[in-house]
């Protein structure tokens, strides 16, 4: 029941961009992402409610196509900062996160 | 601004040894979590609440289990504690009203080792 992300692992030079996709085999309500950082709790980014629905955060975006049960997040000009595991999340009472993510931008 | 705790936050146990996991929420949120996480296998959810005196199975519950007696609260237990069970455990909880509806806020871990 967990949502798959891809990649699994991504490294990027500082400034490149990234697209991290999560794809559910169950229909989507909606959609959160999170990022975790080495030997600390995931923290909340975005959440998406609906089909469609785009949003933005600073240089990282997401998207949500509910038919498709797919969403993605964009890392645009990455930072150093940006490094860590991202997970997608979904669920009504029980609530799953994706496969995870790991991300890493490099000088 | 406590959110979420968790304790303790590390813990080696012996095969065969049983403990309890604390977690206490001050939001007064309705629904908690608990999940564990191994390498390469992201967040895996054991057990949930959706209030008080509630639970529910998650994907991984055996071994396990918990109660919530207190809203605040949601306790993770292992009864017989199993090498298998080393792992990383986080408790969350979920608002379900205004406009942090459906954020989830997680503790900060409780390292597990079962040797």
């Amino acid at each position: 029941q967990q949502p798959v992300q891809s990649p699994q692992a991504v490294i990027l030079r500082e400034g490149e961009d990234a697209v991290i996709n999560c794809s559910s085999s169950k229909a989507l309500y909606s959609v959160h992402w999170y990022r975790q950082k080495h030997g600390e709790a995931p923290i909340f980014l975005m959440i998406l409610l609906k089909g469609g629905e785009q949003k933005g955060h600073d240089k990282i975006s997401a998207s949500f196509n509910e038919k498709k049960q797919q969403s993605s997040l964009y890392l645009t000009a990455s930072q150093l900062s940006y490094s860590g595991t991202y997970f997608c999340g979904t669920g009504l009472d029980q609530f799953y996160f994706g496969t995870g993510t790991s991300l890493t931008v490099i000088p | 601004n406590a959110g979420v705790t968790q304790t303790p936050k590390f813990r080696v146990l012996k095969t065969g040894q049983s403990m309890t996991l604390l977690c206490a929420q001050d939001m007064n949120h309705e629904y908690m979590y608990w999940y564990r996480q191994d390498p390469g296998m992201g967040l895996r959810l054991i057990h949930y609440s959706v209030g008080e005196g509630t639970t529910a199975k998650g994907e991984v519950p055996d071994g396990y289990n918990v109660s919530r007696l207190k809203k605040q609260n949601f306790l993770l237990g292992l009864e017989s504690a199993a090498p298998s069970q080393t792992s990383v455990y986080f408790c969350a909880s979920r608002s379900t009203l205004g406009t942090a509806r459906n954020t989830i806020y997680f503790g900060e871990g409780s390292w597990l080792t079962v040797v």
